[in-house]
């Protein structure tokens, strides 16, 4: 009974490189999202994916972010040309469905621009 | 803008009292509720769902929802210093779920 798993936990990339973070869900869930944390911060929203779908990408940077949660394999999130702000914890978390339903987490992937 | 409201702390509670933790939210539309414990370093880890008005016990927690004052709570009773950590509360409105910056709770022995 697998959960939340996500890939990787630590990354770290230099300036200008591109991060892509990978999240699947639990067995049984088609619906995922992505939060950013930064350190003594709160979990901020970024999107909400259902499989081949974007449901609300209304927390997403206009630029160099993307999200995708294809038929086949995990939610992808994209970072491209990373800058020193990108610095944070990148959580997903999935639900059943778009109801009054649980979300669970997963462990997240602590990601470093240097 | 759907905003969740929790006093940052820290609570601070001797062992074996009852920690009460508050969040308001702003959006009455809102559908469900959710406790979030983070423990440091940690991700956040589903503690109680709430989704009518009035109160819901599992163990030792204790969730409360008045929505004609859009206000929810957490009790935990009979702290312990395991449950030191931050609470984060949760609110669902339609696609989106929100989460307010959290509690910090700490329980001394």
């Amino acid at each position: 009974n697998a959960g939340v798993m996500q890939n990787p936990r630590h990354l770290v990339r230099r300036r200008g490189q591109e991060a892509r973070l990978r999240c699947s869900p639990m067995k049984g869930h088609s619906h995922v999202y992505w939060y950013r944390q930064l350190p003594e911060e709160g979990l901020k929203f970024m999107v909400y994916l259902q499989k081949e779908n974007i449901i609300d990408e209304s927390g997403m940077p206009k630029e160099r972010f993307s999200a995708e949660f294809p038929k086949e394999g995990p939610s992808i999130l994209r970072i491209q040309q990373v800058v020193r702000g990108d610095s944070a914890a990148y959580f997903c978390a999935s639900s059943p469905s778009q109801g009054n339903t649980e979300a669970f987490f997963g462990q997240g992937t602590r990601l470093t621009v240097v | 803008q759907k905003e969740v409201e929790q006093n940052s702390g820290p609570l601070s509670v001797p062992e074996g009292a009852i920690a009460s933790l508050n969040c308001t939210y702003s959006d009455r539309g809102s559908q469900s509720f959710f406790w979030y414990r983070q423990y440091s370093g940690k991700s956040p880890e589903l503690i109680m769902s709430i989704y009518s008005n009035g109160d819901k016990e599992d163990g030792r927690f204790t969730a409360q929802l008045n929505k004609a004052s859009q206000y929810v709570s957490l009790l935990i009773r009979d702290s312990q210093p395991s449950d030191s950590a931050t609470y984060l509360c949760a609110v669902r409105a339609y696609s989106t779920l929100t989460f307010g910056k959290g509690t910090m709770l700490l329980v001394s022995p």
